[in-house]
C-alpha cells in the first residue's frame, strides 16, 4: 500500500528555519517524481517544488532561493529544507508522488512572533 | 503562471442531482507530448486532497463512475452525474502540462 507520512512541522518565529520530511511506503522514491504542496489556513493549494526523477528541481517563485527540495534514497525520504520563514509560509504543508495520485495527511507549518 | 479559473465558486445541489464545475485556462495545456495534463482533485473537509481525474478524462483508481472528466485547450469540465452526500467538499482543477503547477480557486460542493 502506497503510504506518504509527513512530519517536522511546528510553529517558528519568523526567520527561522525548519526541514520538513516525508516517508514513503509501499513505492521506491527513485522511481517516482515527488513535490511538496502547500495550503495556507482556509485558502486553496499551491503547488512548490518538484523532483524528478532524474534529480532535477523546480520550484515555485514564491519559495524560490529559500527552500530546497532533496530525497534520500536510502531511507526512502522527501525533504523540504525551509529558510528564512515568514508569516506568508504559514499552511499546512504536503507531500504528493506523481500528478498527485498519493498525498500525505499534511503537516502544519506556523510562522509567528 | 498558467491561471486556472473555475466556476462557480459555490455549488450548492439536491442530492441525487447532476452538479457541474468548469475549469478554464490561461493558455493551452496540451503538451509537446500531445498529452493534456489537466487533473481534477476533491478534497473532502478535514482531509487531504484526493485526485479524481487525469489527463482530463482518467478516473483514478476507486473513484465511483458519477465523476467524469471532459474539455480540451483551455476548456474543462468536471460532472457528477448524481450528487451523493459524501461528494462534499471543494473540488480544485490543476494544470501539470506548464511550470509551476496551478491550482483553481476550488469549488465547494454542498448538499441543499
Amino acid at each position: 500500500e502506497v503510504q506518504l507520512v509527513e512530519s517536522g512541522g511546528g510553529s517558528i518565529q519568523p526567520g527561522g528555519s525548519l526541514r520538513l520530511s516525508c516517508a514513503a511506503s509501499g513505492f521506491t522514491v527513485t522511481t517516482n517524481h515527488l513535490s511538496w504542496v502547500r495550503q495556507a489556513p482556509g485558502k486553496g493549494l499551491e503547488w512548490l517544488s518538484l523532483t524528478y526523477t532524474g534529480g532535477s528541481t523546480n520550484y515555485a517563485d514564491s519559495v524560490k532561493g529559500r527552500f530546497t527540495i532533496s530525497r534520500d534514497n536510502s531511507k526512502n525520504t522527501l525533504y523540504l529544507q525551509m529558510n528564512n520563514l515568514r508569516a506568508e509560509d504559514t499552511a499546512v504543508y504536503y507531500c504528493a508522488r506523481n500528478m498527485g495520485d498519493y498525498w500525505g495527511q499534511g503537516t502544519l507549518v506556523t510562522v509567528s512572533s | 503562471d498558467v491561471v486556472m479559473t473555475q466556476s462557480p465558486l459555490s455549488l450548492p445541489v439536491t442530492l441525487g442531482q447532476p452538479a457541474s464545475i468548469s475549469c478554464r485556462s490561461s493558455q493551452s495545456l496540451v503538451y509537446s507530448d500531445g498529452n493534456t495534463y489537466l487533473n481534477w482533485f476533491q478534497q473532502r473537509p478535514g482531509q487531504s486532497p484526493t485526485r479524481l481525474i487525469y489527463k482530463v478524462s482518467n478516473r483514478d483508481s476507486g473513484v465511483p463512475d458519477r465523476f467524469s472528466g471532459s474539455g480540451s485547450g483551455t476548456d474543462f469540465t468536471l460532472k457528477i452525474s448524481g450528487v451523493e452526500a459524501e461528494d462534499v467538499g471543494v473540488y480544485y482543477c490543476m494544470q501539470a502540462t506548464h511550470w509551476p503547477r496551478t491550482f483553481g480557486q476550488g469549488t465547494k460542493v454542498e448538499i441543499k
